[in-house]
């Protein structure tokens, strides 16, 4: 079963609005991790955000903010202000248990994002 | 600051032949993973070593195999390559702990056979 469920597989959106690109995920851990990745054409893996599974706040960074609603099992990216560069392939990302040093990260099928001036 | 540095960039292989990717971590990582992506896809775990030995493996084809160094640094050599193996080969290292949250990746290589 997918573990990581992205609905969305392409977006557009105008310039300097702000975007959701959402993301549902399936354990039975206590204790994971949710993560965004940004993927240019360049082909390139940039991380931008992080959630722990016991974080009670969302986590920001920058212009991006992640609603963690852990009830509904769903991690939504938030853009703000979306730029021409913020086109690219947007994957979400789980690690199941603690964060051991040898706990992988597996990955939702992404979104493709693209900004229209 | 230091990344994680992936050799080469770019590999053309024909059918049958065999590939070696080459894979540094950042000073002081001693876990690093493998991903394979293919064309549209997204990154599919391969493998895996914490402290120089296997610590998880996904779907790694049996051609392929992979070790860690001494010096940490790691490489998947593949064999009998297929068309289909064709994609983007990621390592990536894990978070260190505060303020260090993500998986960092490499570059990547894009191994392309012909």
């Amino acid at each position: 079963a997918q573990k990581i469920t992205q609905t969305q597989p392409g977006m557009f959106v105008q310039e300097k609005e702000a975007v959701t690109l959402d993301c549902t995920y399936d354990t039975s851990d206590q204790s994971y991790g949710l993560f965004w990745y940004k993927q240019p054409s360049s082909g390139e893996m940039i991380f931008l955000i992080y959630q722990g599974s016991y974080d009670e706040q969302n986590a920001t960074e920058g212009r991006y903010s992640l609603n963690f609603q852990k009830a509904r099992k769903s991690a939504n990216l938030v853009i703000s202000a979306s730029q021409l560069g913020d086109s690219a392939m947007y994957f979400c990302a789980m690690r199941e248990g603690s964060g051991d040093r040898d706990d992988k990260i597996i990955f939702g099928k992404g979104t493709r994002l693209h900004i229209l001036p | 600051a230091a990344g994680v540095i992936q050799s080469p960039r770019h590999l053309i292989k024909e059918k049958r032949e065999t590939a070696t990717l080459k894979c540094y971590p950042i000073p002081r990582h001693d876990t690093v993973y493998w991903y394979q992506q293919g064309p549209g896809q997204d990154p599919q775990f391969l493998i895996s070593f914490y402290e120089k030995m296997q610590s998880d493996k996904g779907s790694i084809p049996d051609r392929f195999s992979a070790q860690q160094f001494s010096d940490y640094h790691s490489e998947l050599n593949m064999s009998s390559l297929e068309l289909g193996d064709s994609a983007l080969y990621f390592c990536a290292n894990a978070p260190q702990g505060i303020g260090d949250d993500g998986y960092t990746f490499g570059s990547g290589t894009r191994l392309t056979v012909v």
